[in-house]
């Protein structure tokens, strides 16, 4: 059974950058079905999609945070990650990474996700 | 970029209730809408797919044998509807839409489902 799981931190300082990373297992990163992505929810808010990658390293980034993100993929680990540079308590969120669907982009697996907290 | 609202924000229900949630999107997305459920603490599990589609399968950590059949999900271009046909205890959760359609993939604000 697939299993997503996301590291990294707990705390970030402002205006530092938030580095996370998540393990896929029971299944292949290379499958070419599927991108992962990630998706954070603030405490109490709704689900807000940050971007999306493919094993060969294409990725898609939503707007509004497109100038400070990157997501990378290391498919030798069954591994891909999130940077979010400059952050700002407004990015204090659980942030999930997921399976999305190639054709149709919903994601169908989730990591239990980790929440992340900016604060000096 | 795509606005998804939904409606009602929250609503109270009884055990065995028919509900029904309603997802608008501010431009036609044809079919291109999937529905979550969440629990507190948890993370979203897919519950339809393509607007229509019940999602098969159990994802990691979840228990359970998939998506029961009491979950129905209809609607094309802007307007779209989620149905409980008998709301089970396990169902007091919040529902999410999300558009697929065209990139950023945007998320309604969610309805909340509580116990009456």
């Amino acid at each position: 059974q697939l299993q997503l799981q996301e590291s990294g931190p707990g705390l970030v300082k402002p205006s530092e950058t938030l580095s996370l990373t998540c393990t896929v297992s029971g299944g292949s990163i290379s499958s070419s079905g599927y991108y992962w992505g990630w998706i954070r929810q603030p405490p109490g808010k709704g689900l807000e999609w940050i971007g999306n990658i493919y094993y060969s390293g294409s990725t898609y980034y939503n707007p509004s945070l497109k100038s400070r993100v990157t997501i990378s993929v290391d498919t030798s680990k069954n591994q891909f990650s999130l940077r979010l540079s400059s952050v700002t308590a407004a990015d204090t969120a659980v942030y999930f990474c997921a399976r999305v669907q190639l054709e149709l982009g919903y994601f169908d697996d989730w990591g239990q996700g980790t929440l992340v907290t900016v604060s000096s | 970029d795509i606005q998804m609202t939904q409606s009602p924000s929250s609503l109270s229900a009884s055990i065995g209730d028919r509900v029904t949630f309603t997802c608008r999107a501010s431009q036609s997305i044809s079919s291109y809408l999937n529905w979550y459920q969440q629990k507190p603490g948890k993370a979203p599990k897919l519950l339809i797919y393509a607007a229509s589609s019940l999602q098969s399968g159990v994802p990691s950590g979840f228990s359970g044998s998939g998506v029961p059949s009491r979950f129905s999900g209809s609607g094309a271009g802007t307007d779209f509807t989620l149905t409980i046909s008998s709301l089970q205890p396990e169902d007091f959760a919040t529902y999410y839409c999300q558009q697929t359609y065209s990139n950023p993939v945007t998320f309604g604000q969610g309805t909340k489902v509580e116990i009456k």
